[in-house]
Formats: structure tokens, sequence, C-alpha cells
């Protein structure tokens, strides 16, 4: 059974900090790895795609990186901002047809 | 703004009753797909198209919820004689082949 696991559920930084969120998985054949952004009550934002050929990708302060092997994907946040508060979700794809998502981490910038 | 629009945003319902949610997805995009979310999940996967074709059902997919997508354009999903645990957020993704997901705001629905 493919399973997503996201540590930590939780996280409260002030601002300017430098984060890191996790999510590991247990099937590393993966197709590809997609970073989403949930704000309360909302829909998701994607912010990442990774394919599986690929280690990393950048967008602006964010950067997500990706080891197969040992089946981890991590999210970088530089120079954290009030307005990053949110629901960070990961998904893996393992076919054509669907994600599986992790329960998320629930990111809190202090001011 | 994704471009994927889905309605109704709220929806309240009795035990019992049936309800219908549609979703407009990206024009261009040929692939849709249901999600259910409940508080402090993840989204799971309902079910996928692929133009009008629906390819994949998952096992949380009873008997009693139906998705349809007639002509490859906008897509539906009925829940008959809903239940409380049928309470939760319903989003919609659409995809151009297999990349990027682009989520809609998504139905949240309350079984009273």
């Amino acid at each position: 059974k493919q399973e997503v696991t996201q540590i930590p559920a939780a996280l409260s930084v002030p601002e300017g900090e430098n984060l890191v969120l996790n999510c590991s998985f247990t099937d590393s054949a993966i197709y590809n790895l997609q970073w989403f952004r949930q704000d309360p009550g909302k829909g998701l934002t994607s912010l990442l795609l990774i394919q599986s050929s690929q280690r990393e990708q950048t967008s602006g302060r964010l950067n997500a990186s990706l080891d197969k092997s040992s089946g981890r994907s991590t999210l970088y946040i530089a120079a954290s901002q009030p307005g990053d508060s949110a629901t960070y979700l990961c998904a893996v794809r393992y076919n054509f047809n669907k994600f599986y998502f992790g329960s998320g981490t629930k990111l809190n910038v202090k001011p | 703004d994704t471009g994927v629009s889905q309605d109704p945003r709220h929806k309240i319902t009795k035990r019992g009753q049936n309800v219908t949610f549609r979703c407009d997805p990206i024009s261009e995009h040929n692939r849709l797909y249901w999600y259910r979310q409940t508080l402090g999940q993840g989204p799971e996967f309902l079910t996928y198209f692929q133009n009008e074709a629906q390819l994949e059902k998952s096992r949380l997919l009873s008997d009693r919820f139906s998705a349809e997508r007639p002509k490859g354009s906008f897509s539906t999903l009925e829940i008959q004689r809903t239940e409380q645990g049928d309470s939760a957020m319903y989003l919609c993704a659409s995809s151009l082949r297999v990349d990027t997901q682009y989520f809609g705001p998504g139905t949240r629905l309350t079984v009273l």
C-alpha cells in the first residue's frame, strides 16, 4: 500500500527563519511528486512539481528536493514570511491517474 | 486563480437526500480528478476521467456515488442517500496529460 507521511504535523516559527518540511513515501517507484499549499477552507495551490528523474526544483524562496532511493522529499522555505502561513501538502503520483497525499504540515509564521 | 471552478461552494443537506456537485476544468485539460478531504487530512482520490472516459475509481467510491463527464468537458459528482460520514470537502482538479494538477476551490458538504 502506498503511504505518504509528512513530518511535522504542525510548525510555528518566527518571521525570517529558514525552514524544512519533510515528506516520506513507502514505494519509491514514483512518477512524480508535487508540493501544494492550502489556505483554510480553500482549494490547493501547486507550488512545485518534481519529475522522478529530477533531484530538485526551485521557485523563488521555495526549493524542493527528491531522493527516490530513500523515499523522501523536502520543501525548503527561505526567509519565511507571515503570508507563508498555510498547510503544505505533498502528493506522490505512482501512475498516470492519481496522487497519494500526505496529511500535511500546518505552518504558522509569527510576525 | 487556477481556472478550475466548482459549484456550489457550500452545500448543507439532510441525511438521505441526494446532492450533485459540478466541476468545470481548465478548458484545454483532458484529465479530471475528484478527491475528498476531511478535516486535518490530505485529499483522498475518488475517481479520474480522461476526456469523457472514467478510467479509475477508488474503493472509497461506494455505490451511492456516481460521477460523469459528458463530452469530456465539465463533470458532475452525485451522492445518493447522503450519510453524515459523507460530510467533507469535495475537490476537483484538472491537468493536461500527466502534468501539474490544478485544483478548484472545492465544495464543502455538510450532512445533518
